[in-house]
């Protein structure tokens, strides 16, 4: 079975610049979730989907970070623009039934 | 609301000895609790989950974790270190409800000592 698909697998950029990833789930998996987990910390919840729709974007700061799941597949999350602090791992992870999630390996991104 | 409490940042062993890494959570409802492994440059892993069925709960490479429910507890054991297990460990704590999310605790590194 494969995995959760990221990409790019790192990406460097100057502040105040945009920036998007994308995340393929794995087939069925309904559910799917962004998290940012910045160096030394947990991974924190930005946004969750159940299909293409939005159940949880309590944590995502919507006045510069943005996602879509348009069918319900494929996902992506863009920030715009880019601060120092937004330098972080960008992990996607999917599940079938909201117990259990996969991970991807993750986009690490750099704002210089 | 969830919380998750990994008590203890680092921790370093010697090769065949225990390991403990320690975990408290908080939850208004019954949780489903997991413990991930995060290798340099890899994704997230997990190890076990307890979700509600037996306490005591068995994973991958020989890890075990114990669902103590008076203790608000749920700490993660082995009991005999491989330098394979050097890793950031993180505990993971989930309700039900419509949103169902996973909380993650802060991490702990894990060093094994040859």
């Amino acid at each position: 079975e494969a995995g959760v698909a990221q990409s790019p697998r790192y990406k460097i950029i100057e502040k105040r610049q945009s920036v998007a990833f994308w995340c393929n789930p794995i087939s069925g998996h309904a559910t799917l979730y962004w998290y940012q987990q910045i160096l030394g910390q947990g991974p924190k919840l930005l946004i969750q989907f159940q299909n293409n729709g939005v159940v949880d974007d309590s944590q995502l700061p919507k006045d510069r970070f943005s996602a879509e799941r348009l069918k319900g597949v494929d996902s992506t999350l863009k920030i715009q623009p880019a601060k120092l602090e937004d330098s972080a791992v960008y992990l996607c992870a999917s599940s079938p039934n909201r117990v259990q999630a996969f991970f991807g390996q993750g986009t690490r991104l750099t704002v210089v | 609301a969830q919380s998750v409490t990994q008590l203890d940042s680092h921790v370093s062993v010697s090769e065949g000895t225990p390991v403990l890494l320690r975990c408290n959570y908080s939850s208004s409802y019954s949780p489903s609790l997991f413990w991930y492994v995060q290798h340099p440059n890899k994704g997230l892993q997990l190890l076990l989950k307890y979700t509600s069925a037996a306490t005591l709960v068995k994973g991958i490479n020989g890890f075990e974790a114990e669902f103590k429910k008076s203790e608000t507890s749920f700490h993660l054991t082995k009991p005999s270190a491989h330098m394979s297990d050097a890793a950031e460990y993180f505990c993971v704590v989930s309700v039900s409800g419509s949103a169902r999310q996973l909380t993650f605790g802060s991490g702990t590194q894990l060093t094994v000592l040859p």
